[in-house]
C-alpha cells in the first residue's frame, strides 16, 4: 500500500523561486526518502533522511522530516527549468528495505 | 554496470500472451527490487531479492506473475496470461542492502493491447 502522501500534487512555478512539496506517512519509518521522476521513466534519489535527524541539505535540496507529525518537507531553492519532474517521497516502512511511494508531486518551473 | 539496465525499454504485447522483462542491476548489489507504476501513482512494489532468493514477493498481485534471479544479479519478471490492467511501467531497482538509497533503471514500459 501507498504509505507516502504528498501535497500538494502540482505546483508550478517560475524560475528562480523556491517550491515546496510535503509528505505526511502513516506507520514509525526508519528513514524517509526523495526522489525524482523525469518524463514518467526511472527514478533518481535526491536525498535521505534518518529518523533522528531533523533537516538536512543538499546543494539546493532542503529536506525536513518531523517524526511527531509524520511528515516531511522537500524545498528547492532558486528553481531551474531543468528542476521540472514528478517528486516523490518514500518510506521503509514496508520492511526488507522496501519503499512505499506516494503518488507524487508534479512541478513545472517555467523559464 | 554503471547503472541497473532494463531490457526492453518498450515492449507491446497482446493480450493473452507471456513476457519477459530483465533487470541488470549494478554489479555487487545484492539487493534487487521490481515495481509497477501506473500512469498518475507513485511505484508500487512487486518483489525484492536479496542474492537469488526472492526475499519478499508479497507484492506480487497474482500467480500469474513471477520473478527470477538464479545467479544473484540479473533478474527476469514474467508475466503469464496478460491482461490489458498489466499496462504499466515496471521498474527494477538495486541496492547494497543498506538503508541508503535504491538506484532505479529507466523501466520498460508494457503495454497490452
Amino acid at each position: 500500500s501507498q504509505q507516502g502522501e504528498e501535497d500538494p500534487q502540482a505546483l508550478s512555478i517560475q524560475e528562480g523561486e523556491n517550491a515546496t512539496m510535503n509528505c505526511s506517512y502513516k506507520t514509525s519509518i526508519n528513514n524517509l526518502q526523495w526522489y525524482r521522476q523525469n518524463s514518467g521513466r526511472g527514478l533518481v534519489h535526491l536525498i535521505l533522511i534518518r529518523s533522528n535527524e531533523r533537516e538536512k541539505h543538499s546543494g539546493r535540496l532542503r529536506v525536513t522530516l518531523d517524526t511527531s507529525k509524520k511528515s516531511s518537507s522537500l524545498l528547492i531553492t532558486a528553481s531551474r527549468a531543468a528542476d521540472t519532474a514528478s517528486y516523490f517521497c518514500a518510506t521503509d516502512a514496508g520492511g526488507n528495505n522496501r519503499l512505499a511511494f506516494g503518488k507524487g508531486n508534479q512541478v513545472v518551473v517555467i523559464p | 554496470g554503471a547503472g541497473v539496465s532494463q531490457t526492453p525499454s518498450n515492449k507491446v504485447t497482446e493480450k493473452g500472451k507471456y513476457v519477459e522483462l530483465r533487470c541488470d542491476p549494478i554489479s555487487g548489489h545484492t539487493a534487487l527490487y521490481w515495481y509497477r507504476q501506473s500512469l498518475g501513482q507513485g511505484p508500487e512494489f512487486l518483489i525484492y531479492f536479496q542474492g537469488t532468493g526472492a526475499a519478499d514477493d508479497s507484492g506480487l498481485p497474482n500467480d500469474r506473475f513471477f520473478a527470477v534471479r538464479p545467479e544473484g544479479s540479473v533478474s527476469t519478471l514474467k508475466i503469464q496470461r496478460t491482461e490489458r490492467g498489466d499496462s504499466a511501467v515496471y521498474l527494477c531497482a538495486s541496492s547494497r542492502g543498506t538503508p541508503d538509497g535504491y538506484t532505479f533503471g529507466s523501466g520498460t514500459r508494457l503495454t497490452v493491447v
